[in-house]
């Protein structure tokens, strides 16, 4: 166990709905970072929040977004669904930001989108 | 972008085997890290070699990083069912996102 959190375990919506998922990191931890990964993608890195401030993007989409609160605890927003969107999120935390941290990952979210 | 290339993508071997998986950068590396996700779960941190030409050793699993720090691999030796999974190499290039990829995934023959 990682000590970090993620719910919903699975998520099954449709084409077109908003979904939210929600990641508690480790106790302490400041960083939470978001990851899709599908078969054919391999681990794409979203997005990284310290502290509440958005901290680095990577391939996130634009119907994509995130925000990190005040205790820490970090919810992904994904709207406009669309088939491709269907995927396994993962909510990652580390102690600091920086680049030499390691990164703890949670269980992660399916999600399928019908 | 900047992107750590990993060989093999898929590995089969016999149980009692030895297995090594390959990572190559075109530019130098701060860092790298090695991560391993079993079948279903989520990925989970083994080492992080920052020092170049390093070796890192955990029980039948050894770590190595370049001396030009472009490469790193990992070997595994005597392979058992538990090294089933897949392992990733991921790198920072600088800044503070890891750019994983899609790792090389190694099943076990029993």
């Amino acid at each position: 166990d990682s000590g970090v959190t993620q719910t919903p375990k699975h998520l099954i919506t449709a084409t077109g709905q908003r979904v939210t998922l929600r990641c508690s990191p480790r106790s302490g931890d400041l960083s939470v970072y978001w990851y899709q990964q599908s078969l054919d993608q391999g681990l794409q890195f979203l997005i990284q929040y310290y502290n509440g401030e958005e901290r680095a993007k990577g391939n996130i989409l634009e119907r994509f977004s995130a925000q990190q609160f005040p205790d820490l605890h970090s919810e992904l927003n994904l709207s406009s669904l669309e088939l491709g969107d269907s995927a396994l999120y993962f909510c990652a935390s580390s102690g600091t930001s920086g680049l030499y941290n390691e990164q703890f990952f949670g269980p992660g979210t399916r999600l399928t989108v019908l | 972008g900047q992107q750590v290339m990993q060989i093999p993508q898929y590995q089969h071997v016999q149980e009692g085997e030895d297995f090594t998986t390959y990572c190559n950068s075109s530019t130098t590396l701060s860092n790298i890290q090695w991560y391993k996700q079993r079948p279903g779960g989520h990925p989970v941190f083994l080492i992080q070699l920052v020092k170049s030409g390093e070796v890192k050793k955990q029980k039948r699993l050894t770590f190595q990083f370049g001396e030009a720090k472009k490469n790193s691999s990992l070997h595994i030796t005597a392979t058992q069912t538990t090294d089933v999974g897949t392992y990733f190499c991921p790198s920072n290039f600088g800044n503070e996102k890891l750019t994983f990829g899609t790792g090389t995934r190694l099943t076990i023959i029993p």
